[in-house]
């Protein structure tokens, strides 16, 4: 089946700073979700993303669904503390209701 | 209340035991899901539901009984489960089969 790779796996970073992380696939997608995860905490729907090429914010977050439909990227700007989580991207598994989850990435925010 | 909701927000059973998670969705979507979240594994699919109608199984051992009684609402009954069983479980809603899903905050299953 389809897979998604997300990198990195983790990153540490200090208040203030940019952070940017990808998800890509073998395959097309045609929608690209970004989530993210606090811990005991079920994932919360970030951004969205429906159209290869299009460019999405959400406050400091902005995520970008690929050209090729095989990767999207998220940007955090300005991080803070509460941005510590697992950000996840998914997307549907061709012509079906499963989504595909990526393993995640592990930001930890340092004040 | 808004969104999705799930209760308990943790529980802890024997393995005797039968319980039931429940989930509500006031998001007026047409489907939902469960699903499975161990430590350190990917979010496992366990249930899809469409207007009431199971359309998805994904090989979930039997001691887990998904019911949906209507659009809005999703329970898993559990019964002689066993430790590795041990969890959270979450539950999605999405507009469509196929769309953006929403989740809940999960139930914290611990089973001894």
């Amino acid at each position: 089946g389809q897979q998604l790779n997300q990198s990195p796996q983790s990153m540490f970073i200090q208040e203030g700073e940019d952070v940017s992380m990808n998800c890509t696939s073998s395959s097309i997608f045609n929608t690209w979700l970004w989530y993210k995860q606090d811990p005991g905490e079920g994932p919360v729907l970030l951004i969205a993303l429906y159209k290869a090429g299009e460019l999405t914010s959400n406050g400091r977050l902005t995520a970008q669904f690929g050209i090729t439909r095989k990767d999207s990227f998220l940007n955090i700007s300005a991080s803070i503390p509460s941005d510590v989580g697992i950000y996840f991207c998914a997307g549907p598994q061709g012509g079906s209701e499963k989504l595909v989850f990526g393993k995640g990435m592990k930001l930890t925010v340092n004040p | 209340e808004t969104g999705v909701t799930q209760t308990p927000r943790h529980l802890v059973m024997g393995m005797t035991n039968k319980k039931s998670l429940k989930c509500e969705q006031h998001l007026g979507h047409n489907a939902m899901y469960w699903y499975k979240q161990s430590a350190k594994k990917p979010l496992e699919l366990m249930f899809v539901y469409s207007l009431e109608e199971r359309v998805e199984n994904n090989s979930v051992p039997s001691r887990f009984s998904p019911e949906c009684p209507n659009s809005s609402h999703l329970f898993l009954h559990l019964h002689t489960l066993q430790p590795e069983d041990s969890a959270l479980y979450l539950c999605a809603s999405s507009q469509d089969r196929g769309g953006a899903q929403f989740f809940g905050p999960g139930t914290r299953l611990t089973v001894l």
